[in-house]
């Protein structure tokens, strides 16, 4: 079966402090995506990349950056953590050009005090 | 404006109560029209795929449907385990495979 993992399903942290979460996939698939979901507001993207070293802006990417050294794994980072950060952060990702669906990951509760 | 609109917010239904939830968009070159479902405090998971209008998917109770303008995900005697939030998204336009989405209709299954 096919899998995302993203490595924490909740998190705490402090306002001002580095986060970093994590995403690896196991589908070889090409594209990966960073999303937050919030009530009332969907799902939002942050990042997305087609391929390894490369990244793209998404609709919200203030405050946020994103790594993706591996095919596998693609990280989020908030450089300074604040309070409207807290949300449901969902990894994704897709194969190729074609019109695929994504397979998500379980997601992310991250709480910023 | 491209946009991905879900109706109902929520709707509440009997056990054995058939209904359909709706998805309209507006985006110019559509490539693919998705449903998934979503139990709280879990990622998304996909159910359907749509390409053009006229086509239609099914799996168990559920039947997604397309037009030129909206969706349908058609729920036939719905149980309890049905019960989750039902979110469509659009993939349009060019060469990248990033999808719009809706923000979802709850639906919940009383027994």
């Amino acid at each position: 079966d096919v899998k995302v993992t993203q490595s924490s399903r909740y998190l705490v942290k402090r306002t001002g402090e580095k986060v970093f979460l994590e995403c690896v996939q196991d589908m070889d698939h090409e594209n990966m995506f960073w999303y937050r979901q919030d009530p009332g507001l969907g799902l939002r993207l942050i990042y997305f990349s087609y391929d390894v070293k490369m990244k793209e802006k998404g609709d919200i990417p203030e405050g946020y950056s994103v790594s993706r050294e591996k095919k596998e794994r693609f990280s989020l980072i908030l450089e300074s953590a604040s309070t409207n950060q807290t949300s449901m952060y969902l990894c994704a990702s897709s194969a190729g050009q074609g019109s695929y669906g994504y397979t998500f990951g379980s997601g992310t509760r991250l709480t910023v005090v | 404006e491209d946009q991905v609109t879900q109706s109902p917010e929520a709707l509440r239904l009997q056990e054995g109560e058939s209904s359909s939830l709706n998805c309209s968009y507006t985006v110019s070159g559509l490539r693919g029209l998705f449903w998934y479902r979503q139990d709280p405090g879990k990622g998304p998971e996909f159910l359907f795929t749509l390409y053009s209008a006229g086509e239609e998917k099914e799996k168990e109770r559920l039947k997604a449907t397309l037009t030129k303008k909206e969706s349908f995900l058609h729920i036939t005697a719905p149980k309890p385990e049905d019960s989750a939030t039902y979110l469509c998204a659009v993939r349009y336009g060019g060469a990248t495979n990033k999808l719009i989405f809706g923000t979802g209709t709850l639906l919940a299954v009383q027994p």
